[in-house]
């Protein structure tokens, strides 16, 4: 089974600081990993995805996570914040090698002020 | 590009009412579909997965005879909520994998229902 933790409902942030939103998940098969955003009342977009390979991905908008399996980890991070990026962020496993039924996490709000 | 639209993107409807919810892949073929629901500030949790041609598999806790799913296409699906009461008011959302390529879920918008 896969569940997913994000620690933190809520991170605020000032415009140009560092962002960092966390994920633990737990697998017991090789995970494939996922960090999506939300706009408010509209569905979720794809911001990067772990699968096979490289552990540090990067996503849109300048983020990127780096998955690190010693640590069941999949911390999303961001050099720079813009007002923009005021958004839910939530993080995703799936299990058995594929995409389906993906297992989310219980979301971070992520604040930006100027 | 890989396109979910959902219809309607916002329905109010009085108790005891039955309500569809249309979930379309308009530039690709869906093999598979799913259902989620979102509570107000909180995350996303899986209904069920549909599969063109055949039965929904429904998660456990999910009443299949409220929530209706019928796939009979490669790009619709339909979720309808039967005899909706106040406490199913909330957010759907589908998503859609590719029948073609990797298969990554792409997200429709959402569907606030609102159950008076």
């Amino acid at each position: 089974a896969q569940s997913v933790t994000q620690l933190g409902s809520h991170v605020s942030v000032s415009e140009g600081a560092l962002v960092l939103l966390r994920c633990n998940y737990s697998s017991s098969v090789p995970p494939y990993l996922f960090w999506y955003v939300q706009y408010p009342n509209q569905g979720l977009q794809l911001l990067l995805k772990y699968t096979t390979g490289a552990t540090l991905v990067k996503g849109i908008n300048g983020f990127e996570a780096e998955f690190k399996k010693s640590e069941t980890s999949f911390h999303l991070t961001k050099p720079s914040a813009h007002m923009s990026d005021a958004a839910e962020y939530f993080c995703a496993v799936s299990g058995g090698g594929g995409y389906n039924k993906l297992i989310f996490g219980a979301g971070t709000r992520l604040a930006v002020h100027p | 590009g890989a396109v979910v639209s959902q219809h309607p993107s916002r329905v109010i409807c009085k108790s005891g009412t039955s309500v569809k919810i249309e979930c379309r892949s308009l530039d690709f073929q869906a093999t598979t579909m799913f259902w989620y629901r979102q509570f107000p500030k909180k995350s996303l949790m899986l209904m069920a997965t549909s599969n063109e041609g055949s039965k929904a598999t429904y998660e456990q806790g999910v009443e299949k005879d409220k929530f209706l799913i019928n796939h009979a296409s490669l790009t619709l699906s339909t979720l309808t909520v039967t005899s909706a009461h106040p406490e199913d008011s909330s957010f759907y959302i589908c998503s859609a994998i590719k029948q073609s390529g990797p298969n990554e879920q792409f997200f429709g918008p959402g569907t606030r229902l609102t159950v008076l």
